[in-house]
């Protein structure tokens, strides 16, 4: 069964900063692209940001909201992803889902599984 | 960005009843869309992809059209747990967007 598992959300204080977990398994990790998307208290789903596979040299995006800010990484050998979050703002409280990204016949990459999340509270 | 936008925001239907939602997006996305589900306090869930294959173990009462700027997701006959927030999402271009959810109700 695949599973994604986040940790490591909490209260920071504003302009801190907080490094999620996703643990992933139930499928082959190092194939897949990993993504983050929020959601905020009673607001809709906001995408975060992307890494690709080796294949793709671990490269990344990002949603302008954040970049600069945050950072994704993963490794492979831990089937993880990790995002690191700096300068945390009281807007950037919310939920944190982890999901897994998977090619399409065309060959562009969409989200289909994802995990329960973690809650990230950013207030002083 | 490309913009999605989602009507209705909110729909009540009875039990039976047949559920139209739509997804117009600002730019052409040609098939690279997404329907989700989100049900109160849990995950979002993957329903349809490339804007009509359904996801393993989705119930065929849920149905995807559309191509380019306007897509349709349709529930042929609304269940009970059918009531949840639905999302359209594209995935032609960065940043991945979302629309900004329809509320279906059950009556």
């Amino acid at each position: 069964e695949v599973q994604l598992v986040e940790s490591g959300g909490g209260l920071v204080q504003p302009g801190g900063s907080l490094r999620l977990s996703c643990a992933a398994s139930g499928f082959t990790f190092n194939d897949h692209y990993m993504d983050w998307v929020r959601q905020a208290p009673g607001k809709g789903l906001e995408w975060v940001g992307r890494i690709r596979n080796k294949p793709k040299s671990y490269t990344t995006e990002y949603a302008a909201s954040v970049k600069g800010r945050f950072t994704i990484s993963r490794e492979d050998s831990e089937n993880s992803v990790y995002l690191q979050m700096s300068s945390l703002k009281a807007e950037d409280t919310a939920v944190y889902y982890c999901a897994k990204a998977i090619y399409d016949s065309s060959a562009y990459y969409h989200m289909d599984v994802w995990g329960k999340g973690t809650t990230v509270t950013v207030s002083s | 960005d490309i913009q999605m936008t989602q009507s209705p925001s909110s729909l009540s239907a009875s039990v039976g009843e047949r559920v139209i939602i739509t997804c117009r997006a600002s730019q052409d996305l040609k098939n690279h869309l997404v329907w989700l589900q989100q049900k109160p306090g849990k995950a979002p869930k993957s329903l349809i992809y490339g804007a009509s294959y359904l996801q393993g173990g989705v119930p065929p009462r849920f149905s995807g059209s559309g191509s380019g700027t306007e897509f349709t997701l349709t529930i042929s006959s609304l269940q009970p747990e059918d009531s949840a927030t639905y999302y359209c999402q594209h995935y032609n271009d960065y940043p991945l967007t979302f629309g900004g959810g329809t509320k279906v109700e059950i009556k």
